[in-house]
């Protein structure tokens, strides 16, 4: 079957850096997804990976491995405004977005 | 560029009575769309996938005589959730993929379905 695992919470303070960590199991691989979702809200797209290596996007960068089936999402500089959930999610050999349950972030003062 | 709109954005109905949601994307020709429910600390699961005039491939457990998809056109989907009751209830998403793009969906602002 296809599986994607990420924690389930973390907690991090104002100002630090985080990594949120995705592990992947699927049939076939087009790409690997970064959301951001809010309480009630859409998700937003912050990054899309499907090479080897490490995309940076301003305080967001995203690290890829297929030959490990891994991925993290690294956060800099946090703010208060970056406690979400951040969903992993993988393009699978049929285009479909295998999504994780997501990773609840909690930014502490 | 690559809006999404959702409408309503929340809903409140009475259990028996059918709701109809609308997906539309604004600035692109979406030849797929795809629609999503998400139950509370829950990710988002995959209900059914639309093709612009063909019909919607549904995911298992999804029953397609009660949640009807309607994909007439490049820019409209529509999701009808038939007989509701309060099991129902949930936060549905829309997404769309534009022609020719195997990878971004684009996500609507989503709708909150309560059933009373």
């Amino acid at each position: 079957g296809q599986n994607i695992d990420q924690p389930t919470e973390m907690t991090a303070t104002e100002g630090a850096i985080v990594q949120i960590n995705c592990t992947y199991q699927t049939s076939g691989f087009n790409g690997l997804f970064w959301y951001q979702q809010h309480a009630g809200e859409a998700p937003t797209f912050l990054s899309y990976n499907v090479l080897d290596g490490l995309e940076e996007k301003g305080r967001f960068s995203s690290f890829l491995s297929r030959s490990k089936g891994y991925s993290y999402l690294l956060l800099k500089e946090l703010q208060m405004k970056d406690s979400a959930s951040y969903l992993c999610a993988v393009l699978d050999s049929n285009y479909q977005l295998i999504w994780g349950a997501g990773t609840k972030l909690i930014i502490k003062p | 560029g690559a809006v999404v709109s959702q409408h309503p954005s929340r809903v409140i109905c009475k259990s028996g009575t059918s709701v109809k949601i609308e997906c539309r994307s604004l600035d692109f020709q979406a030849t797929t769309m795809f629609w999503y429910r998400q139950f509370p600390k829950q990710s988002l699961m995959l209900m059914a996938t639309s093709n612009e005039g063909s019909k919607a491939t549904y995911e298992q457990g999804v029953e397609k005589d009660k949640f009807l998809i309607n994909h007439a056109s490049l820019t409209l989907s529509t999701l009808t959730v038939t007989s509701a009751h309060p099991e129902d209830s949930s936060f549905y998403i829309c997404s769309a993929r534009a022609a020719g793009d195997y990878n971004e969906q684009f996500f609507g602002p989503g709708t909150r379905l309560t059933v009373l």
